[in-house]
């Protein structure tokens, strides 16, 4: 049962551009979204998160995007940088703290 | 270093042996979470247990999977009679009562 979905699995962008990363999710009890960017052999960090009761947030040059009605959210990166590419996976989690995960899109920045 | 400690960071095994993960949260995190890497595929959740608490194990294989976080000392996934299809990266990761889960780096399992 997939609850979370990453469509894409790979991307390619060139460097200074805006990289736009997607996630589809099913589970209207989800409140609270998060993105991770994992690097090979490492394990997945934190990058930026989302509550349910906003629809944008953003740090430096990371914002994300949550469209509840479309049950929807989005990563942007801009301006792209070759030292972003990695595999980025995005999280939901409902009231009872289990998260589920998509399953990743690989980015990568050419320079 | 404060961050959630895994190990071993490689363990191989041979069919039908077993195999023991362990996984240190940060300080003061009281949740721990289990994932599981297939080659070429996300992180799928297996596990979420608080001190000495199983809360959800609905993405647990029945057989041969268990986990456990004693109330003294790491967090311990265990399988038993490993098969090839074991291979895996698994992740630990840990959280306060919030959101936010911190991974660890990781234990790769290779099963011959």
């Amino acid at each position: 049962d997939q609850q979370v979905k990453q469509n894409s699995p790979s991307l390619s962008v060139q460097e200074g551009r805006i990289s736009i990363l997607n996630c589809d999710y099913t589970n209207s009890m989800f409140d609270y979204f998060l993105w991770y960017k994992k690097y090979p052999a490492e394990g997945p960090t934190f990058l930026i998160s989302i509550s349910s009761i906003k629809d944008k947030n953003e740090d430096g040059r990371f914002t994300v995007f949550l469209n509840k009605s479309a049950k929807h959210l989005s990563l942007h990166i801009v301006p792209s940088q070759p030292g972003d590419s990695a595999v980025y996976f995005c999280a939901a989690s409902a009231d009872n703290n289990d998260m589920r995960f998509g399953a990743g899109t690989r980015l990568t920045v050419k320079p | 270093n404060a961050g959630v400690m895994q190990n071993p960071r490689h363990l191989v095994r041979r069919r039908g042996q077993e195999a023991r993960l362990r996984c240190s949260p940060m300080k003061g995190h009281s949740h721990v979470y289990w994932y599981r890497q297939l080659p070429e595929e996300g992180l799928k959740f297996m596990v979420y247990l608080q001190k000495e608490n199983i809360i959800d194990e609905s993405g647990m294989p029945k057989e041969r999977f268990s986990a456990e976080f004693p109330k003294e000392g790491p967090s311990i996934l265990r399988i038993q009679q490993v098969v090839r299809g074991d291979s895996a990266a698994y992740f630990c990761a840990s959280s306060r009562s919030n959101y936010e889960q911190y991974f660890g780096p990781g234990t790769r399992l290779t099963v011959t």
